[in-house]
């Protein structure tokens, strides 16, 4: 079974400054997919990015972009400019396909605290 | 808003209950997740349906069952709750699953077992 590490349980970061927060992952496929997820004290869950292991470019969506690795298979987000509504937890997860089934399997995420 | 709809937002119950959670997938979407998120488990895939049927089971306790209707809701049943059961219950969905596509997230169904 594929695994998913966050090694760093809390961040912080000043406001408008960058922050990386980091991800490993353990499979033996050569295609897959990976996420990040963005969990604000509201509880909802929300993608922040999603990144496809064939390309070779990396993902980006505004302020937020991905450091894949696939050698290492390593896969880091970069928050640029942070804001206050950045703080929240933030989950990598790898989505785990087989015979037409899926499921997402998830770090244990990481608190990230914005400071004004 | 993912458009992913859960009811109710909050349960409160007691051990030995049961209770039905409820979720409407994004319209379109004919696949359907839930996912457990406790403290010490973390987040967890319960089980996958898509249009109708089980597509795939995850650590989901034999007291606990899902199904999918044809309208495409889905519904998770707990009984015999225990203390341990507590924790927030999220339904995702997708277009079709097994093609490795976005699970995009209802806002959880937060359940407390006294």
């Amino acid at each position: 079974a594929q695994t998913v590490t966050q090694s760093q349980p809390e961040m912080s970061v000043q406001e408008a400054e960058t922050v990386t927060l980091s991800c490993t992952y353990d499979t033996s496929e050569s295609d897959y997919y990976l996420f990040w997820y963005k969990q604000p004290p509201s509880r909802q869950m929300i993608l922040v990015i999603r990144q496809e292991a064939y390309k070779q470019q990396n993902a980006t969506e505004n302020r937020f972009s991905v450091n894949f690795q696939k050698a290492a298979k390593s896969f880091s987000l970069k928050i640029s400019d942070s804001q206050l509504g950045d703080a929240a937890m933030y989950f990598c997860a790898y989505l785990e396909t087989q015979g037409g089934s899926e499921k997402l399997v998830f770090g244990k995420g990481m608190k990230l605290t914005v400071n004004p | 808003d993912s458009g992913v709809t859960q009811t109710p937002k909050h349960l409160i119950t007691a051990t030995g209950q049961r209770v039905t959670l409820r979720c409407s997938p994004r319209s379109g979407d004919l696949s359907v997740y839930w996912y457990q998120q406790s403290l010490d488990q973390g987040l967890q895939f319960l089980i996958q349906y898509y249009n109708g049927e089980e597509r795939a089971k995850g650590n989901i306790l034999e007291r606990f069952s899902a199904q999918q209707f044809p309208d495409l809701h889905s519904e998770l049943n707990l009984s015999s709750l225990e203390l341990g059961d507590s924790a927030l219950y999220f339904c995702a969905s997708s277009v079709e699953g097994g093609y490795q596509e976005t699970q995009y997230f209802g806002p959880g169904t937060r359940l407390l077992v006294l």
